[in-house]
């Protein structure tokens, strides 16, 4: 069974700070894995989506990298803003299923 | 394009009543999902399609019913509400399985009392 922890839960760092949330997976077995944004009360937020054949994708200031391997992905923000602040999921789909992290809460203070 | 619209935004239950969640999306996707996010948690799968006419159960299905007679919608059926399935509700739809990006509703809160 795929179990997917982000660690930290939560996370506040002063603006202009690059910073890495981490991602873990139990079953290397994943067609992809998917990083969203959940900002309070609202949907999610497509970010990066990174195919098992993949490394990295990078979108402006935001990278995302896969390494099966050591079922580790990382979501790397560069030079963080206000506007940043939201809670980061990650997600990895397997046969028939998607599994979600619990997610990792971001305050960027100004 | 609206994307994924999900309807209402916000209900009340009482414990034994029923409702239907509503969730349509106009890019054509073949994929629609059901997914509840409670606090603290992950989201869970409920229910999902691959194209109309075909459902199949999630990790947390009971409780729930769903039916896909279009592309388009993709309705929550819940019968005999309880306090368990007080939760947000969200929809999302992608092309296919596998190497496309899902797309989520804004979301249904639902409190049962």
């Amino acid at each position: 069974k795929q179990e997917v922890t982000q660690i930290p839960a939560a996370l506040s760092v002063p603006e202009g700070e690059n910073l890495v949330l981490n991602c873990s997976f139990t079953d290397s077995a994943i067609y992809n894995l998917q990083w969203f944004r959940q900002d309070p009360g609202k949907g999610l937020t497509s970010l990066l989506l990174i195919q098992s054949s993949q490394r990295e994708q990078t979108s402006g200031r935001l990278n995302a990298s896969l390494d099966k391997s050591s079922g580790r992905s990382t979501l790397y923000i560069a030079a963080s803003q206000p506007g940043d602040s939201a809670t980061y999921l990650c997600a990895g789909e397997g046969y028939q299923k998607v599994t979600f992290g619990t997610g990792t809460k971001l305050q960027v203070i100004p | 394009n609206a994307g994924v619209t999900q309807t209402p935004k916000f209900r009340i239950l009482k414990i034994g009543q029923s409702m239907t969640l509503q969730c349509a999306q106009d890019m054509n996707h073949n994929y629609m999902y059901w997914y509840r996010q409670d606090p603290g948690m992950g989201l869970k799968l409920i229910y999902y399609s691959v194209g109309a006419g075909i459902t199949d159960k999630g990790e947390v299905p009971n409780g729930y019913n769903v039916s896909r007679s279009t592309t388009e919608d993709f309705p929550l059926r819940l019968e005999l509400a309880a306090p368990s399935q007080t939760s947000v509700y969200f929809c999302a739809s992608s092309v296919a399985s596998g190497h496309n990006e899902q797309f989520f509703g804004p979301g249904t809160r639902l409190t049962v009392l």
